[in-house]
């Protein structure tokens, strides 16, 4: 099974503030990964998908890049109703893997 | 308005069996592979299972955690996806998930998911 990993698992930031989360492939995955975003009690919510494509009415200020093995997410400026944890999902086999994700708190 | 609704959780012991339903309403449900995720308590996401559309053959697939334990089901008439657990295991408590797509055969992500239902396998 492709395993991944994300970093950092936990971020303590500041409203306004440029946030990056890196996600890595145990192997090529090209770019099907996907971006959710996800509050306490709640389902996830897909932000971006294909690695780069962001999904319809999510604020343009979340943006995704990479292939291969290496993938990102950016948050632009931070926004209160941000604070959430994010996890990274591989597309790319019947596995449909999750990264352990990462956790965005107020600083 | 896309809306998934599963249903069907609740507590049951060890060994025994249960019977998850996703009803959905706002899209063509016939047209859509349609999975199942779980998320233990305080842990990750996991993939459980999908069924494929009946235009890619309505096949389905598992993880390998559930494989002959747990099936996956639809009925297009009635716009449902089941999920039928036997076997339950402790280690199967979690709040399950619905959602639809089909990222490999459709390029379609899951880009809609359920409110989630709490599974709590105790005795």
């Amino acid at each position: 099974d492709i395993q991944l990993t994300q970093s950092p698992s936990f971020l303590s930031a500041s409203v306004g503030d440029r946030v990056t989360i890196t996600c890595r492939a145990s192997q090529g995955i090209s770019s099907y990964l996907a971006w959710y975003q996800q509050k306490p009690g709640k389902a996830p919510k897909l932000l971006i998908y294909a690695a780069s494509t962001l999904q319809s009415g999510v604020p343009s200020r979340f943006s995704g890049s990479g292939s291969g093995t290496e993938f990102t997410l950016t948050i632009s400026s931070l926004q209160p109703e941000d604070f959430a944890t994010y996890y990274c999902q591989q597309l790319n086999s019947y596995s449909f893997t999750f990264g352990p994700g990462t956790k965005v708190d107020i600083k | 308005e896309v809306q998934l609704v599963e249903s069907g959780g609740g507590l049951v012991q060890p060994g025994r069996s249960l019977r998850l339903s996703c009803t959905a309403s706002g899209f063509t449900f016939g047209d859509y592979a349609m999975s199942w995720f779980r998320q233990a308590p305080g842990k990750g996401l996991e993939w459980v299972g999908f069924i494929r559309s009946k235009a890619y053959g309505g096949t389905t697939e598992y993880a390998a955690s559930v494989k002959g334990r747990f099936t996956i089901s639809r009925d297009d008439s009635k716009s449902i996806a089941y999920l039928q657990m036997n076997s339950l295991k402790t280690e199967d408590t979690a709040v399950y998930y619905c959602t639809r797509g089909d990222p490999i055969a459709a390029a379609a992500p899951f880009d809609y998911w359920g409110q989630g239902t709490l599974v709590t396998v105790s005795s």
